[in-house]
C-alpha cells in the first residue's frame, strides 16, 4: 500500500490549507483512511479520519476549521483546514487507519506544510 | 485527551545493547497501545500494536509490555537502524501520541 500526499507548500494566514492523499495498491474501499500532523511544538497530532462511505471523525481541537472528504472514483482523500495562522505549520501525513488496532499501518511521505504571508 | 508521557526523552546507546523505553498514559487504556519508530526525515513506522503484538515484518529484537497505565518497548540487540525516534500511541479514545524517545549513539 502506498499514500502519497500533493498540494501547495506554502499558505497564507487565514486561508484554507488543501491537501490530497493517492492511495494505490489497495482499494480505498473498505477501510479507513486519516491524516496526522507533526510540529516541533505540538509534536504527532490526529487531525481525523474518513471511511470510504464517508463517515468522518475529527479531533474535538480541530474539528471547527477541518473538513476530510474521499473521492472512491479517483482513489483519494482531501484534507481542508480553514482559518490557518502559523501554528498550523507542520508536516502532514495521510495514512491508513486499521479501527479494529487503533493502528496507522502505512503512511505516505509527508508534506511540509509552511503557514506564512 | 489522554496524556501520553515518555520517558526517557532521549537515551545514548551502542550497537548491540538492550534499550528500554517508558510510557505512561493520564489514565487507563486497556490493550489500546502501539509504537512506532521514526528514522530522520520519514514517516513513522508500525512496530507493536496492542501492546505487545508484532506487526507483520518487524524483527523479533522489539517487544512490548505492560498493561494499565504503564508499558514498555524494549529493543534487544540494537542495530544501526534503530537509531531513531520513537513514540507511543493510545487508541482508547481520541488518538494520541507521546512526545517521542530519541535513541542515538553513545
Amino acid at each position: 500500500v502506498q499514500l502519497q500526499e500533493s498540494g501547495p507548500g506554502l499558505v497564507k494566514p487565514s486561508e484554507t490549507l488543501s491537501l490530497n492523499c493517492s492511495v494505490s495498491g489497495a482499494s480505498i474501499s473498505g477501510y479507513y483512511w486519516s491524516w496526522i500532523r507533526q510540529s516541533p511544538g505540538k509534536g504527532l497530532e490526529w487531525i481525523g479520519y474518513i471511511h470510504y462511505s464517508g463517515t468522518t471523525n475529527y479531533n474535538p481541537s480541530l474539528k471547527n476549521r477541518v473538513t476530510i472528504a474521499v473521492d472512491t472514483s479517483r482513489s483519494q482523500f482531501s484534507l481542508r483546514l480553514k482559518s490557518v495562522n502559523a501554528s498550523d505549520t507542520a508536516v502532514y501525513y495521510c495514512a491508513s487507519w486499521y479501527v479494529q488496532a487503533g493502528t496507522f499501518d502505512y503512511w505516505g511521505q509527508g508534506a511540509l506544510i509552511t503557514v506564512s504571508s | 485527551d489522554i496524556q501520553m508521557t515518555q520517558s526517557p526523552s532521549s537515551l545514548s546507546a551502542s550497537v548491540g545493547d538492550r534499550v528500554t523505553i517508558s510510557c505512561r498514559p493520564s489514565q487507563t487504556i486497556s490493550n489500546f497501545l502501539n509504537w512506532y519508530r521514526q528514522k530522520q526525515g520519514r514517516a513513522p513506522q508500525l512496530l507493536i500494536y496492542s501492546v505487545s503484538k508484532l506487526q507483520s515484518g518487524v524483527p523479533s529484537r522489539f517487544s512490548g509490555n505492560g498493561s494499565g497505565i504503564d508499558f514498555t518497548l524494549t529493543i534487544s540487540g540494537l542495530q544501526p537502524e534503530d537509531f531513531a525516534t520513537y513514540f507511543c500511541q493510545q487508541s482508547y479514545t481520541t488518538p494520541t501520541f507521546g512526545q517521542g524517545t530519541r535513541v542515538d549513539v553513545k
